[in-house]
């Protein structure tokens, strides 16, 4: 069985300040990892996955993660910041050779202050 | 950009009534799916549908849903007498492949009500 925890349901920061959100897994075999973002009125859009090469993955929007399995954590990081980053970032988690069909996490909600 | 619409965006409905949740997908994708989210809840996987069949579905997805592809461009979700704890959001997703590495393009859901 698979599944990811998302720590924190909000996470509020300022505009420049650093944006950490959360993401840890549980899975039996080496996992795909992905983040989704939703802004306001839309679908998900896919920041950012993780498909066993390179360990530190980038996204679109600046954003960055970095699979971690000794902690088995998959946080999503950017170093600044916008306004417009403002909206529902989804963890989600799938097996290579098994389903496909992505586990998501419940979803924390970024909150930007000017 | 080619993206995955839905309609309506808000659904009320009566307890018990019968609702059609509508999906364009990518036109040339070949698998769709249908995930759900109630409110303050994970997205959960309902379905997948390939080759106009149902490839995959979770044990949500009961005898009370139904997924169709009428046309070559729709795919749709029917719930049957509605309960209240069906009121979620509901998201339509496609991709090119199946793969587990393979991006689903997400739609921007259906609000359903259950009143």
């Amino acid at each position: 069985a698979q599944s990811v925890t998302q720590l924190g349901s909000h996470v509020s920061v300022s505009e420049g300040a650093l944006v950490l959100l959360r993401c840890n897994y549980s899975s039996s075999v080496p996992p795909y990892l992905f983040w989704y973002v939703q802004y306001p009125n839309q679908g998900l859009q896919l920041l950012l996955k993780y498909t066993s090469a390179a360990t530190l993955v980038k996204g679109i929007n600046g954003f960055e993660a970095e699979f971690k399995k000794s902690e088995t954590s998959f946080h999503l990081t950017k170093p600044s910041a916008h306004m417009s980053d403002a909206a529902e970032y989804f963890c989600a988690v799938s097996h290579p050779g098994g389903s496909y069909i992505p586990t998501f996490g419940r979803g924390t909600s970024l909150i930007v202050h000017p | 950009e080619p993206e995955v619409t839905q309609t309506p965006s808000h659904q009320v409905t009566q307890m018990g009534q019968e609702v059609i949740l509508r999906c364009v997908p990518i036109s040339n994708h070949l698998y769709f799916y249908w995930y759900r989210q109630i409110l303050g809840q994970k997205v959960e996987f309902l379905v997948s549908f390939y080759n106009n069949e149902i490839s995959e579905k979770s044990e949500i997805f009961d005898d009370q849903f139904s997924v169709e592809r009428p046309d070559g461009s729709n795919f749709t979700l029917k719930i049957r007498s509605t309960k209240l704890e069906d009121s979620a959001m509901y998201f339509c997703a496609s991709s090119e492949r199946s793969s587990g590495s393979d991006e689903q393009f997400f739609g921007p859901g259906t609000r359903l009500t259950v009143l």
